[in-house]
């Protein structure tokens, strides 16, 4: 099967523009999380949607940045008005449970100029 | 909170050679995982090997393996015959079980390990 898709794969956006990058999980993943691979603070979680729980945002560096998950798939990424400190990849990743391996997308490169 | 430290930037070894990264973590848990995953420059993260705590035998598959000593908090990847296609970054992650805890089912990785392969 399909594993998780992401995209764009790469994203260049000049800074105070909105941003939307979208994950497709594995089809049957009630998990779903997002991390943000930059040089300066590594990879780091920012988002963790579980079934209809409410899910977990205690990673988001700001209120720019939410993210909402549509009928338990596909999950959206918004980042508003861009800095240029968002310039980073932006990794997708699913499981089964939580107690399930994460498998991850080939993550977004934004860029923001 | 946990915390996953990485001390080695950048490790190589030579073909069919062996190397071991390191990896050490601080966690207040009894019960929690361990992985390394690889991400090769194409940016897909694989996982490499899991290791659960309560399990005192050495995660091994094929020819990677690893020597977790939870008492010291260590959790180090060896990687035999080293190939070329294992060169990439390595990271460390730990993962919570508490489904109750704020740590539930988010990775906490270390910094990364850059491996270069030598032919």
């Amino acid at each position: 099967g399909a594993g998780v898709s992401q995209s764009p794969s790469n994203k260049v956006t000049e800074k105070g523009k909105d941003v939307e990058l979208r994950c497709d999980p594995i089809s049957g993943h009630t998990a779903l999380y997002w991390y943000r691979q930059s040089l300066g603070q590594g990879l780091e979680f920012l988002i963790y949607f579980q079934g209809n729980s409410a899910p977990d945002k205690s990673g988001l560096p700001s209120d720019r940045f939410s993210a909402e998950r549509t009928g338990g798939s596909v999950s959206t990424l918004t980042i508003q008005r861009t800095q240029q400190e968002d310039s980073a990849v932006y990794l997708c990743a699913s499981s089964l449970t939580p107690t399930y391996e994460q498998y991850f997308g080939p993550g977004t490169r934004l860029t923001v100029t | 909170a946990q915390t996953v430290t990485q001390s080695q930037p950048e490790m190589s070894v030579q073909e069919a050679e062996t190397v071991t990264l390191s990896c050490t973590y601080d966690t207040s848990e009894s019960d929690y995982y361990l992985f390394w995953y690889k991400q090769p420059p194409s940016r897909q993260m694989i996982l490499v090997i899991r290791q659960e705590a309560y399990k005192q035998q050495n995660a091994t598959e094929n020819r990677f393996s690893v020597n977790f000593q939870k008492a010291a908090k260590s959790f180090s990847l060896k990687i035999s015959d080293s190939q070329l296609g294992d060169a990439a970054m390595y990271f460390c992650a730990y993962r919570s079980t508490d489904a109750g805890g704020t740590s539930y089912g988010k990775l906490t990785f270390g910094q990364g390990t850059i491996l270069t392969v030598h032919p």
